[in-house]
């Protein structure tokens, strides 16, 4: 069965601009939950979706929003983007909820 | 909220060697626990989880875990280091579906 899909790989924007990233969860699995890497911060919790309705949020600033799916497929959104946006972003999807979780490679976005 | 502390950001040990990876949990109630294991430029693979049940946790790879309630631990083991489990170790703590990571623990392995 498909793993979890993330999209693009790679992104290089510009300061200001703003990103949106694609996550396409285990067929199956209703629970995406979305976290920011960073070697400065290590994994930051972003938010997780359940069945189009976003459940739990991390300490993030607005600029940083998602949206789930009916076919549970996921969005992330970041607005005005700061070089500090710079990270590897991950998805991560569940059947059950909550943890065990699995995750995709992730979108390196690079802020310029 | 609940929390995660991973004691030592980098660990080395020999092949052959036991490795032991060790990390404290925080939660007001009764939380998930897991290991996860990333390799450079990858996404985060599930090694192990502990819900409900036998406190003894075996995952794949080798490894295991083990919960002590009493010592809000759930320290990651393995017999016998293998050249290919040189990583980034993380352990993590879900409480109603909100998981949170420790900072990491990059094993080294030498030959």
């Amino acid at each position: 069965k498909a793993g979890v899909t993330q999209t693009p790989r790679y992104l290089i924007k510009t300061r200001g601009q703003q990103v949106t990233l694609s996550c396409s969860p285990i067929s199956g699995h209703r629970s995406v939950s979305w976290y920011q890497q960073t070697p400065g911060q290590g994994l930051q919790f972003l938010f997780e979706y359940f069945s189009e309705t976003q459940r739990n949020k991390g300490n993030f600033p607005g600029r940083f929003s998602g949206r789930q799916f009916s076919n549970s497929r996921s969005e992330m959104n970041v607005s005005t983007l700061e070089l500090g946006d710079s990270a590897l972003y991950l998805c991560a999807s569940s059947s059950e909820g909550n943890g065990g979780y699995t995750f995709g490679s992730g979108t390196r976005l690079t802020v310029v | 909220a609940q929390s995660v502390t991973q004691l030592g950001s980098h660990v080395s040990v020999s092949e052959g060697a036991l490795v032991l990876l060790r990390c404290n949990y925080s939660s007001s109630v009764p939380p998930y626990l897991f290991w996860y294991v990333q390799y450079p430029n990858q996404g985060l693979q599930l090694l192990l989880k502990y819900t409900t049940g036998a406190t003894l946790v075996k995952g794949i790879n080798g490894f295991e875990a083990e919960f002590k309630k009493s010592e809000t631990s759930f320290h990651l083991t393995k017999p016998s280091a293998h050249m290919s489990d040189a990583a980034e170790y993380f352990c993590a703590v879900s409480v109603n579906n909100d998981m949170r990571f420790g900072a990491g623990t990059r094993l080294t392995v030498k030959p």
